[in-house]
């Protein structure tokens, strides 16, 4: 039983390019989030959503857009693709009163060439 | 803003203890998690401590000192499989987790 996917795990393009991520959790969580993690291991916040309503949005570009359909999913879809957005993003879950225990996915590596 | 520092690496012998620390500066926090990522894995929870003092989950412990703006996991009886990256991360109220830099544990025979 899967907690937490995502797909693809490995995401390979060009620059310029927009591409998507899926993420599905079917631990009946009601917030969900997305994570980069750069190449040296540093994981910061992107994203929150609480029952399909952003939360959190950080300094991120404008090319990353988060869309929640249900509380069960969230994409990450990224749009004109640059160098600088090769990384790992994890999805993760929680409850909204327990937002230190978080489940992540598996990960999807995106290598833009 | 927040931030948190660990040792970038660590290293220890099986059958071994090893602790490793996370010092903090933050202007308010609910409380400090730990985090354990083996290399191409997702982060998986380990522990959290809302209040100061030491929380015990099997082999892992882990403390907290608001005090000092510290907190550590400790591994005991190290294993192998034990090798991998550690992160401590701090929660508040604003629903988001601020990951600390990582350790690297590298475990040895």
């Amino acid at each position: 039983d899967t907690a937490v996917s995502q797909t693809p795990k490995y995401l390979v393009t060009q620059m310029g390019n927009d591409k998507s991520i899926k993420c599905e959790q079917n631990l009946g969580h009601d917030t969900m989030y997305w994570y980069k993690q750069d190449s040296k291991k540093f994981l910061k916040i992107m994203f929150s959503y609480n029952n399909k309503e952003l939360i959190i949005n950080e300094t991120v570009p404008n090319r990353f857009s988060p869309k929640s359909p249900d509380k069960a999913h969230l994409n990450l879809h990224i749009n004109s693709l640059e160098l600088g957005d090769s990384a790992v993003y994890f999805c993760a879950s929680s409850q909204v009163q327990e937002t230190d225990t978080q489940y992540f996915g598996p990960g999807t590596r995106l290598t833009v060439l | 803003g927040q931030s948190l520092e660990q040792p970038s690496e660590v290293t220890a012998v099986e059958g071994a203890i090893v602790q490793i620390n996370c010092t903090y500066q933050t202007s308010g926090f609910y409380g400090l998690s730990w985090y354990q990522q083996h290399d191409g894995g997702a982060p998986t929870f380990l522990s959290y401590n809302a209040l100061d003092g030491l929380e015990e989950t099997g082999r892992f412990s882990s403390f907290l000192s608001r005090s000092d703006s510290y907190g550590y996991l400790l591994l005991q009886e190290l294993q192998m499989k034990d090798s991998a990256s550690y992160f401590c991360a701090l929660g508040g109220a604003t629903n988001k987790l601020i990951f600390g830099t990582g350790t690297l544990l590298a475990v040895q025979p």
